[in-house]
């Protein structure tokens, strides 16, 4: 139990359906991250969220529209993805933007796929 | 940019060997360095961590890294692995002037009993 719980642990979807990763932290940090694992390559930052500010866009495709309601909740809005995006997506939390040693904490993934 | 290179990319060992994994990284700052471990399943989890002060740094489960600013390392070692240590191992830096993580590409570690 990481204290990061992501929903669903496996989502298969076709290039034209429209859903929704969830991410709920339960650690009272402030900090929220969407990360791309993809086979050989090293994560992929997507998105980072400080007190529910976005702060950092790493370049993503429009395909993927982060939320974040609060401080505990991050969601990953997906819709028209292609099939390379079929991936294992990563959510961590941690405590503070500004507290630079601070360490990531990762939820379980949730496993993409699309066809 | 911040890069991070792991050069193993798949380890094979018999349990009672001992374990390096390498990890370089592009960064001409100050800098934090971590790694992680993902078990079979498993979410990401820390296994250590540097800050500041001793290079060589404990983690959990008897691993241990150090630190060589010279030559931008911060390399994975283990005397003597188990059979439960079989996991992916990903190396990341932060800058401690930002919040992005760079991360590895990951070594897979498998350990034959």
């Amino acid at each position: 139990e990481t204290g990061v719980t992501q929903t669903p642990r496996h989502l298969v979807m076709g290039m034209t359906n429209k859903k929704s990763l969830k991410c709920e932290q339960h650690l009272g940090h402030n900090a929220m991250y969407w990360y791309k694992q993809s086979a050989k390559k090293p994560l992929e930052l997507m998105f980072v969220y400080n007190f529910k500010e976005q702060t950092e866009n790493n370049s993503v495709p429009s395909r993927f529209s982060p939320e974040c309601p609060n401080s505990s909740h991050l969601f990953l809005h997906l819709h028209t993805l292609q099939p390379e995006d079929s991936a294992l997506y990563l959510c961590a939390s941690s405590q503070d933007r500004l507290q630079a040693t601070g360490e990531l904490f990762f939820g379980e993934g949730s496993r993409l796929t699309v066809l | 940019a911040q890069s991070v290179s792991q050069h193993n990319h798949h380890v094979i060992l018999s349990e009672a060997a001992s374990l390096e994994l390498g990890c370089n990284y592009s960064y001409g700052g100050t800098v934090n360095l971590f790694w992680y471990v993902q078990y079979p399943g498993q979410h990401l989890q820390l296994l250590l961590k540097y800050f500041s002060g001793d290079p060589l740094v404990k983690g959990i489960k008897g691993f241990e890294a150090e630190f060589i600013k010279s030559k931008f390392s911060f390399n994975l070692r283990k005397p003597s692995v188990q059979w439960s240590d079989t996991a992916e191992y990903f190396c990341a830096v932060n800058s401690n002037t930002g919040n992005q993580f760079y991360f590895g590409t990951g070594t897979s570690l498998t350990v034959i009993p």
